[in-house]
Order: structure tokens, then sequence, then C-alpha cells
């Protein structure tokens, strides 16, 4: 079992809808984060969530530390969106400079 | 925002020469950068954490001394992938967390990219 797991792996939805990425993990965690890698590869960090929710645009994060997991939502869902969207967690330490562990990312195709 | 610039962003070269792949951190200082490797429709793995003026640190499995990483600055990591093989083909990215930027902010824990090195050896 992964230490960082993601569903759906893949997922097409019609422009406008609401899209849910789950992120379940198993470690201890300072962090978590939320990346966007676009087809050319470019990857872009959309959040970086200790507790609770963060929002950001059509874009929401959120985590539950105690049951271990965390929902990426879009809301109004563009073309522009697709991509694949990576949850990546950042293992507890004193130095700040402890690498990510990340889920098999999923990847999203909004249809026009 | 804090900006990290990869470069090349694509080489193609023959089998048995080295490439040599830069992160360079524009606007922060970062103590520490970590080297990824991507195969297509995989997800990202960590090859090696690069720590400014030591030895970097290897994941199990990853050879030090073909991919060799050298961490003179601040701002600059640089991977050197030697005696290229085929097999080495893949996208090559860079990762780093600001420890002080110019704003001066200290260890921010947010973290950027690299844009990304395509590496094609024939």
């Amino acid at each position: 079992k992964n230490e960082v797991e993601q569903s759906p792996q893949n997922l097409t939805a019609q422009e406008g809808e609401f899209i849910t990425i789950n992120c379940s993990y198993s470690v201890g965690i300072s962090a978590l984060h939320w990346l966007q890698q676009h087809p050319g590869g470019g990857i872009v960090s959309l959040f970086m969530l200790s507790s609770g929710k963060k929002k950001h645009g059509r874009l929401i994060a959120t985590i539950n530390i105690q049951e271990k997991h965390s929902s990426l939502h879009i809301t109004a869902s563009h073309p522009r969106d697709s991509a694949v969207y990576i949850c990546a967690v950042k293992g507890r330490s004193n130095f700040g400079n402890e690498k990510l562990t990340f889920g098999t990312g999923t990847r999203l195709t909004i249809i026009p | 925002g804090a900006v990290v610039s990869q470069h090349p962003s694509w080489v193609i070269c023959k089998s048995g020469t080295s490439v040599k792949i830069e992160c360079r951190s524009l606007d922060f200082q970062a103590t520490t950068m970590f080297w990824y490797r991507q195969f297509p429709k995989q997800s990202l793995m960590l090859m090696a954490t690069s720590n400014e003026g030591s030895k970097a640190t290897y994941e199990q499995g990853v050879e030090k001394d073909k991919f060799l990483i050298n961490h003179a600055s601040l701002t600059l990591s640089t991977l050197t992938v030697t005696s290229a093989h085929p097999e080495d083909s893949s996208f090559y990215i860079c990762s780093a967390t600001p420890w002080r930027t110019s704003g001066g902010a200290i260890n921010t824990g947010e973290l950027f990219f690299g844009e990304g090195s395509r590496l094609t050896v024939l």
C-alpha cells in the first residue's frame, strides 16, 4: 500500500461540472501540497495545507488531519483545468526541508 | 512570486555523453533543492536531495556516480547525467523551498518547481 493514495486515477467531466479529487495518506505529516502538472510537464504548487481549508479562485482544498485525508475541489470546471493533479505530503521533521512523498496523480480532462 | 528556472528545457544527446541540467532559484535562497525523475504517465520519483555546501543525499537505487549533483551556491544546483544511455531518457525536474526570500522571509515551506528538462538519449 502506497503511503499516499489518490482517487480517482482518471477523471473526465463536462465543462462546468464540480470536480473532487481525493488524497489519503498513512503517515504523520507536517504539510500537504496539491500540485498541478500540465501536459508540457511544468508543475505548479496550488496549495500548501497543514489544517482546515484554503481557497484560491475556483479551487478549494481541504484537509482533515485526524482522518488523514485531503480533497481538492474545482468549481465551474473549464477545459484549461485539464491537467494531472498530484497530492504530496511532507513528513514531520525539525529541519524544514523534508522530502515529499507523492501520490500517483489524477489525470483530469474537462470536455468543452 | 518565487521562480525556479531550469535549463535546458530539452536536450537530445548521443549515448555515452554527459548532460548537465541546471536548477536556479531566481529570487530566493535555497539550502536544499530536490531532483526528481518522471517517466511517461508515472508520478515523480525523488532521485536525490541537493544540499548547499555538502554532499547530496541519494535515494535508494539511484547511482551517485552516474547522477552527479553539485550545489555550489544558495541559488544553483546542477545535475549531471554521466555516460548517458537510452534508459536515462526521462523528464527531470527540480524543486526548491525558499530558505530566505529577497523580501527577508525565512523558510516559508512553499514549494517551487523548475520547468523541467526532457532528456532523450539516442
